[in-house]
């Protein structure tokens, strides 16, 4: 298996941009797990995903972040208009049993 | 609430050495998975080696080790022989058994293996 594929790897955008981040969960994975690394505040969970249905978003920071899951093998964090403080490293994971495993990870730098 | 305190920010050793990293969690349940993650300079989430809490012998996985102290909610990770690889930053987690909850994560110890 690929493991988790995240995409683009490294994003720059400017202030008030709309960025759109994508993830490939692993096949079979019933799990999906957004989440959020900066240096001030680690590793935060934004979002996760059961069978495609968001059980808890109460790590999203605000309405300009949104999260949607269509289908089993893909999923997209959207943050519309993006700020210069939302620049961070953003991974999504899936799991299966117990362990979550992760994604490469998306640098996302908002200038 | 469930919370993981890792004590060490940093940490550094020498090639070959042994080290210990020390984490300890709070909580009122009773059946539980305990995490180490590695993620090293590239990034990337790694998933070192994993505790279940009714399980009283200690997870090994080649180098590394756990020392899990349950009554003492205590998950140390050893790392034996220790390589210039193994530098990184290392993340304590714990997850309720139910699985419909998340990770809560301990805010990492970066260690430093010196040649």
């Amino acid at each position: 298996d690929a493991g988790v594929i995240q995409s683009p790897r490294h994003e720059v955008t400017e202030m008030g941009q709309e960025v759109t981040l994508r993830c490939k969960p692993i096949s079979g994975h019933d799990y999906l797990f957004w989440y959020r690394q900066t240096m001030m505040r680690g590793l935060e969970l934004l979002i996760y995903f059961n069978n495609n249905v968001p059980i808890d978003d109460s790590g999203m920071p605000e309405d300009r972040f949104s999260a949607k899951m269509p289908n089993a093998s893909f999923s997209t964090l959207k943050i519309q208009p993006s700020e210069p403080r939302d620049s961070a490293v953003y991974f999504c994971a899936s799991s299966k049993i117990y362990e979550q495993f992760f994604g490469p990870g998306t640098r996302l730098t908002v200038l | 609430a469930q919370t993981v305190t890792q004590s060490q920010p940093e940490m550094s050793v020498q090639e070959a050495e042994t080290v210990t990293l020390s984490c300890t969690y709070d909580t009122s349940e009773n059946n539980y998975y305990l995490f180490w993650y590695k993620q090293p300079p590239s990034r990337q989430m790694i998933l070192v080696i994993r505790q279940e809490a009714y399980k009283q012998q200690n997870a090994t996985e080649n180098r590394f080790s756990v020392n899990f102290q349950k009554a003492a909610k205590s998950f140390s990770l050893k790392i034996s022989d220790s390589q210039l690889g193994d530098t990184a930053m290392y993340f304590c987690a714990f997850m309720k058994g139910n699985r419909d909850d998340k990770i809560i994560f301990g805010k990492g110890t970066r260690l430093h293996i010196l040649p």
